[in-house]
């Protein structure tokens, strides 16, 4: 079955380090993964999605994520942390099942950014 | 980018009574919808998906009497939780796809907060 993993609940970066959150997949076949922002109380908003149209894949806000097939991994980094970034972060996988494509979210990682 | 809202956002209700929350696409046409939910500092599990017209077809474990999902047009889907309990306390997030090819992109609502006291 396909699924992903998220390393790491909790996450705690200084305002302009590096972030990193860590995704591997599980799939038979070339995955669709997604990467998900979730601030308080709100919506899932997309930051991102690989489709298999290029490896390395930009999102919005700064944030990328590396498709790396060899690792099943889709790691999501940004260069320089914002206070602003401060958020539950969803990675996710579709797949098919029971005749609908269907989102299968990872447990989140919760991001901190602090002065 | 297009926009799904939720009403209520919060809602508080006593145990045994029904709840019903709204999606509305408000600028798309959603041809699949599908609704989580989603505990404390925990992800979203999937609920059921719903086409338009169709009924909804419920996830595993899931009852599929207690929480009623209907998609009666291409801008609304309603979900009811009928003889709410404490433990349906939680936050309820609706999703919405459209047109025919399954890679198109899910809009997220903003979320209902339920609790049953």
């Amino acid at each position: 079955a396909q699924s992903v993993t998220q390393l790491g609940s909790h996450v705690s970066v200084s305002e302009g380090a590096l972030v990193l959150l860590r995704c591997n997949y599980s799939s038979s076949v070339p995955p669709y993964l997604f990467w998900y922002v979730q601030y308080p109380n709100q919506g899932l908003q997309l930051l991102l999605k690989y489709t298999s149209a290029a490896t390395l894949v930009k999102g919005i806000n700064g944030f990328e994520a590396e498709f790396k097939k060899s690792e099943t991994s889709f790691h999501l980094t940004k260069p320089s942390a914002h206070m602003s970034d401060a958020a539950e972060y969803f990675c996710a996988v579709r797949v098919l099942s029971g005749g609908y494509n269907k989102l299968i979210f990872g447990a989140g990682t919760r991001l901190a950014v602090h002065p | 980018g297009a926009v799904v809202s939720q009403h209520p956002s919060r809602v508080i209700c006593k145990s045994g009574t029904s709840v019903k929350i709204e999606c509305r696409s408000l600028d798309f046409q959603a041809t699949t919808m599908f609704w989580y939910r989603q505990f404390p500092k925990q992800s979203l599990m999937l609920m059921a998906t719903s086409n338009e017209g169709s009924k909804a077809t419920y996830e595993q474990g899931v009852e599929k009497d207690k929480f009623l999902i209907n998609h009666a047009s291409l801008t609304l889907s309603t979900l009811t939780v009928t003889s709410a309990h404490p433990e349906d306390s939680s936050f309820y997030i609706c999703s919405a796809r459209t047109g025919t090819d399954p890679y198109n992109e899910q809009f997220f609502g903003p979320g209902t907060r339920l609790t049953v006291l």
